[in-house]
C-alpha cells in the first residue's frame, strides 16, 4: 500500500518541545513536506526534505530517513498559537502529492 | 496571505449538477494543484497543471477535470455531483512543477445536497 501514517492527536505544554512522527510507504519518493493548518484555514508550508537528515528553520525542524520511510517534525519553545493540525505529505515521482490525515496538536498553558 | 485566491468561498449544489471552481495563482507561479479535503482528513491530490498542461493526477474519476489558462489561473470542473463530493477544495500554486513550496488558497467549501 501507499500509506502515510501520523498520530491523530497530541497534547503538549507551552514552552515545551514536541515531536510529530510520520511514516510512509511510496512507490517513488520525490520529497516530503510538512504543512501547518489552523482550523478553517488553508495549509501553510513549514518544511521540505528530499535528502536524509535534519532541516532546521527557526523553532521548527524536520528530519527524514528515506531508508526507514520516516520523518518527524520537531517544534521547540511551543506557543499557544502552535495549536493546529500538522500535515505530513509525500510527493511521488508522478507528481502525486499524498497527505496524511494530520496530527491535531493542542498546546496547553 | 499567500496571494492565491479562490472563488467562490462557499457553494451549495444539488446532486447531479455540475460545478466550476476557480483559482488565481500567486504572481509568477506557473503551476497549480487542486486538492479535495474532507472534514477531519488531509487534502487528497486531484491533479496538477504546469504551463497549461496536466502533469499529474490522483485517484479521482474523469468527471473531475480541469484547465489552466495562459495567465496560469485555473479551473476545477466536477460533473454529475455526488453527495460525497461535499468537501473543501483547495488550490495551491508554485513556481515550477518540482516545487519545494506551494502556497494554498483559502479554499472553496462545496456542499452537495
Amino acid at each position: 500500500g501507499q500509506n502515510i501514517d501520523q498520530p491523530t492527536e497530541m497534547t503538549a505544554t507551552e514552552g515545551a518541545i514536541v515531536q510529530i512522527n510520520c511514516t510512509y510507504q511510496t512507490s517513488g519518493f520525490n520529497g516530503l513536506f510538512w504543512y501547518q493548518q489552523h482550523a478553517g484555514e488553508a495549509p501553510t508550508f513549514l518544511s521540505y526534505n528530499v535528502l536524509d537528515g535534519l532541516e532546521e528553520k527557526g523553532r521548527f525542524s524536520s528530519f527524514l530517513s528515506r531508508s526507514k520511510g520516516y520523518s518527524y517534525l520537531l517544534l521547540k519553545e511551543l506557543q499557544m498559537k502552535d495549536s493546529a493540525s500538522y500535515l505530513c505529505a509525500v510527493r511521488e515521482n508522478n507528481n502525486d502529492m499524498r497527505f496524511g490525515a494530520g496530527t491535531r496538536l493542542t498546546v496547553k498553558p | 496571505e499567500t496571494g492565491v485566491t479562490q472563488s467562490p468561498t462557499h457553494l451549495i449544489k444539488t446532486r447531479g449538477q455540475q460545478v466550476t471552481l476557480r483559482c488565481s495563482s500567486q504572481s509568477g507561479h506557473n503551476t497549480v494543484s487542486w486538492y479535495q479535503q474532507a472534514l477531519g482528513q488531509g487534502p487528497q491530490f486531484i491533479f496538477q497543471y504546469y504551463r497549461e498542461e496536466e502533469n499529474g493526477r490522483g485517484n479521482f474519476p474523469p468527471r473531475f477535470s480541469g484547465l489552466q489558462f495562459p495567465n496560469y489561473s485555473s479551473e476545477l470542473n466536477v460533473n454529475a455531483l455526488e453527495l460525497d463530493d461535499s468537501a473543501l477544495y483547495l488550490c495551491a500554486s508554485s513556481w515550477g512543477w518540482v516545487n519545494t513550496e506551494a502556497f494554498f488558497g483559502q479554499g472553496t467549501r462545496l456542499t452537495v445536497v
